[in-house]
């Protein structure tokens, strides 16, 4: 079956860099796209593609790719960084043709 | 700007049907998919399906199949999803988010780029 996993939970010291990853077969077909999402709010896009950002996320946020990897990095992280972040992607060989990973928790010490 | 505005929240009983609305407005509704996403208590998102407004066809989870169905209204820019046979374990928060593809070069990107708030679906008798 299809699925994407992430590490269930990250801590980073506040200005210090983390990567949170992503891992899946269908990340050799398709490129991830990253989700923030705060207590009690709806997801965030953050990064989407190769390496892009929407219009107003910051440019410590950034994204990459290896095989079937996808990493979300946070350069400098900052106490509103803190949050779960979801990767998610098409995936064409499984029952659904989305899939989310599990979510990652973010603590920013 | 682009927004999703969803329906209030519901609280069901088990057996009963649910159906949840997203109006969309700021572009044009026909011309991406959407999806419908959801989040049980303190669990992680869920892909529920998605919806070609501009044909109607849709694609469900294998998971939901037979039990969920959506549909839109394009006189009103309003997609909708409806889940048939509640049972306790679907009380979650339901999103709908607009899908958004795009070829860059030699790559395709795929993402949801603007979620609606969710709606709170209670299931229980």
């Amino acid at each position: 079956s299809s699925e994407l996993t992430q590490d269930p939970a990250v801590s980073v010291a506040l200005g210090q860099t983390v990567r949170i990853t992503c891992q899946g077969d269908s990340l050799r077909s398709y490129y991830a796209s990253w989700y923030q999402q705060k207590p009690g709010q709806a997801p965030v896009l953050v990064i989407y593609g190769k390496n892009n950002r929407p219009s107003g996320i910051p440019d410590r946020f950034s994204g990459s790719s290896s095989g079937n990897t996808a990493s979300l990095t946070i350069t400098g992280a900052q106490a509103e960084d803190e949050a779960d972040y979801y990767c998610n992607s098409r995936d064409s060989s499984g029952n659904h043709p989305w899939v989310f990973g599990g979510g990652t928790k973010l603590t920013v010490l | 700007q682009v927004q999703l505005v969803q329906s209030g929240a519901e609280v069901k009983k088990p057996g009963a049907s649910v159906k949840v609305s997203c109006k969309a407005s700021g572009y044009t509704f026909t011309g991406y998919y959407m999806h419908w996403v959801r989040q049980a208590p303190g669990q992680g998102l869920e892909w529920m399906g998605w919806i070609n407004p501009n044909s109607g066809g849709t694609n469900y989870a294998q998971k939901f199949q037979g039990r969920v169905t959506m549909t839109r209204d394009t006189s009103i820019s309003t997609a909708y999803m409806e889940l048939s046979r509640l049972r306790s374990d679907d009380t979650a928060v339901y999103y709908c988010a607009r899908n958004y593809d795009i070829l860059t070069g030699p790559d395709y990107y795929y993402y949801m780029d603007v979620w609606g708030k969710g709606t709170t679906v209670t299931v229980s008798s």
